[in-house]
């Protein structure tokens, strides 16, 4: 149980367009979920977190109006890079909690965003 | 500000060895500290979650100890097999963040043949 899973799995993308990555728990209602980007050989960086039904919380120096994050059910969040620029092509990783143990996060298998 | 650090960054080792990871973080009021897989390209895998009460947890080949007062943790690996390459990622819940948590830089582990 507590499977998380991400789509697409790979995209590519002109500069300028803007696109959504899906995050959804499969079998269990996720009162939290958390996106992260990751760089090439780095470490997992927290983007924000968001509550169902609730404005995502942001970490410094993330751009809410580039980073749209919507959670309008307990499966689904959904990531928008908006005008999207080479220097957002990375890993984006998302995360669920809310199953079992409060504080345990289950992590979805990444999506590779690529800006042309 | 709350960081957590690992070493090796790389690690290279001949199959069979019994090998150690280490992470570090800044502040001892932590909630969980856990260890996780990820391999080339792919998500994450959880390994191993300490609570702040524990002292250590294992799982088959894999031993996590946690020392809050020192804010260390070390992931121990019997036997190595080259199945357990991957980079090995330390993340620390600390108190008062809302679950959130702080990964470490990554230890990439390679066992060789």
């Amino acid at each position: 149980g507590a499977v998380v899973s991400q789509h697409p799995s790979r995209v590519i993308c002109k500069s300028g367009t803007s696109v959504k990555i899906e995050c959804r728990s499969l079998d269990f209602q996720a009162t939290t979920m958390f996106w992260y980007r990751q760089f090439p050989k780095k470490s997992l960086m927290l983007m924000a977190t968001s509550n169902e039904g609730s404005k995502a919380t942001y970490e410094q120096g993330v751009e809410k109006d580039k980073f749209l994050i919507n959670h309008a059910s307990l499966t689904l969040s959904t990531l928008t890079v908006t005008s999207a620029h080479p220097e957002d092509s990375s890993f984006y990783i998302c995360s669920a909690s809310g199953a079992g143990g409060a504080d345990t996060q289950y992590f979805g298998p990444g999506t590779r965003l690529t800006v042309l | 500000k709350q960081e957590v650090t690992q070493i090796p960054a790389a690690l290279s080792v001949p199959e069979g060895e019994n090998l150690v990871l280490n992470c570090s973080f800044t502040d001892s009021a932590i909630y969980n500290l856990q260890w996780f897989r990820q391999d080339p390209g792919k998500g994450l895998t959880s390994l191993l979650l300490i609570q702040s009460s524990q002292r250590e947890q294992t799982s088959g080949r894999l031993n996590a100890s946690l020392d809050k007062s020192s804010g260390r943790s070390t992931l121990y690996i019997a036997a190595s097999q080259p199945g357990d390459s991957a980079t090995y990622l330390c993340a620390v819940s600390f108190t008062g963040g809302g679950n959130k948590l702080t990964f470490g830089t990554g230890t990439q582990l390679k066992v060789e043949l």
